[in-house]
């Protein structure tokens, strides 16, 4: 599978701040996801990555709050605006690839906590 | 909507026991994927084991291994031999219908190995 690296692993932030995360995998690879995991919780999809145009929402999550951009088909980014402390999460990139296309491999998540 | 079931927030098994974690879904495919993730304290979420709709035998992988009852809509995760390091959070996840890439997620089961 490929291997997948997310930057930053943590960080702390103020409310009112952005917070832009990147995922880098090491092989071109078909789709890339965003997730979310709020403390305590499962994971809930905020968008598919798509390259070359516009990502794809879900339902509650909307693109100035959550900005995200893949420019190839190895990198992505997603961006949390205007943080509060309800952003607190983890949040993680997944890709699939290689010959199981419908099976998603994960970054390590990048640990957000908004004070 | 789809949803995905995990009826044992928490369980614990002895050192080199064998534990079976519980899983249902709702779905109104007839071609989909299932897969148990491990998520450890360390966050990394890492595929445990994969089974496709479609095929009647029980997907293994090692010391994994899964009860896919497809009629029930279930689909169980057995770990043999349990070791301390399968202490994680897991994570029952399906695709919505052939071709789809989406996931959904249960609310996951917390597994501690005890010594």
């Amino acid at each position: 599978s490929a291997v997948i690296s997310q930057k930053p692993s943590r960080d702390i932030c103020q409310r009112g701040t952005s917070l832009t995360i990147q995922c880098q995998v090491d092989s071109q690879v078909t789709m890339m996801f965003w997730y979310r995991q709020q403390p305590g919780q499962s994971l809930t999809l905020i968008a598919t990555a798509n390259q070359g145009s516009e990502a794809t929402y879900e339902s509650g999550f909307v693109i100035d709050k959550f900005p995200i951009s893949r420019p190839n088909l190895t990198f992505s980014t997603l961006t949390v605006s205007n943080m509060s402390p309800e952003d607190s999460s983890i949040y993680l990139c997944s890709v699939t690839s290689g010959g199981f296309q419908e099976t998603q491999y994960f970054g390590p998540g990048t640990r957000l906590l908004v004070l | 909507a789809q949803t995905v079931t995990q009826s044992q927030p928490e369980m614990s098994v002895q050192e080199a026991e064998t534990v079976t974690l519980s899983c249902t879904y709702d779905t109104s495919e007839n071609n989909y994927y299932l897969f148990w993730y491990k998520q450890p304290p360390s966050r990394q979420m890492i595929l445990v084991i994969r089974q496709e709709a479609y095929k009647q035998q029980n997907a293994t992988e090692n010391r994994f291994s899964v009860n896919f009852q497809k009629a029930a809509k279930s689909f169980s995760l057995k770990i043999s031999d349990s070791q301390l390091g399968d202490t994680a959070m897991y994570f029952c996840a399906s695709t919505s219908g052939a071709g789809s890439y989406q996931l959904t997620f249960g609310k996951g089961t917390k597994l501690s190995v005890i010594p």
